[in-house]
């Protein structure tokens, strides 16, 4: 299995683009999480979905924060317009069930830059 | 709230001393209790996990982990350090939520210095 795989690995934009973080979780799994790590702030929960449903968004940050997954292969972390203060690391996570005894497993993270 | 901490920013330990890495919760019901392991420029791993059963869990790499429920802690430990052991190191907590659903929050995280 190729894991969790994200895309962009690096991304530099200015200040007041569009930026688009995606991602595909292991096959499969059908919850996924998006991450923020920074360091100040650690590793935050942004949001989550089960069955391709978003279940908790109380992490996003703000409304310039958009999060979807149209189907169970595929979801996005949209910024619009970006921040400087968004630079970070945004990692996804899949799991393979809901269950609480399950492990989620992240992909490589797209470290974003805002200039 | 329910939450993880791990109260120590970074540990430093000789090779081949054993090691400990501190995590403590605060969950309502029984705990789901995770560690993962990040390298440089890396995504997180898994390592262990303490679901029920035997307080004593052992993970990847010759971790282990030990869950004490009158200390609501879940320390990381491993009998003899390794330089590559060198790596930023997360606790975690399965959280339940209504609806049935559940998401998995992360301590501060600690830095483990192994030193030659």
């Amino acid at each position: 299995d190729a894991g969790v795989i994200q895309s962009p690995r690096h991304e530099v934009t200015e200040m007041g683009q569009e930026v688009t973080l995606r991602c595909k979780p292991i096959s499969g799994h059908n919850s996924l999480f998006w991450y923020r790590q920074t360091m100040m702030r650690g590793l935050e929960l942004l949001i989550y979905f089960n069955n391709n449903v978003p279940i908790d968004d109380s992490g996003m940050p703000e409304d310039r924060f958009s999060a979807k997954m149209p189907n169970a292969s595929f979801s996005t972390l949209k910024i619009q317009p970006s921040e400087p203060r968004d630079s970070a690391v945004y990692f996804c996570a899949s799991s393979l069930v809901p269950g609480r005894a399950s492990e989620a497993f992240f992909g490589q993270g797209t470290r974003l830059t805002v200039v | 709230a329910q939450s993880v901490a791990q109260p120590e920013d970074q540990v430093n330990v000789a090779e081949g001393n054993p090691l400990t890495v501190k995590c403590t919760y605060s969950v309502s019901g029984n705990p789901y209790l995770f560690w993962y392991v990040q390298y440089p420029n890396r995504g997180l791993q898994f390592l262990l996990k303490y679901i029920t059963g035997d307080n004593l869990v052992k993970g990847s790499y010759g971790f282990e982990a030990e869950f004490n429920k009158s200390q609501t802690s879940f320390h990381l430990k491993k009998p003899s350090a390794l330089v590559s052991d060198s790596a930023l190191y997360f606790c975690a907590v399965r959280v339940a939520e209504v609806g049935g659903y559940n998401k998995l929050i992360f301590g501060a995280g600690t830095r483990l210095a192994v030193h030659p």
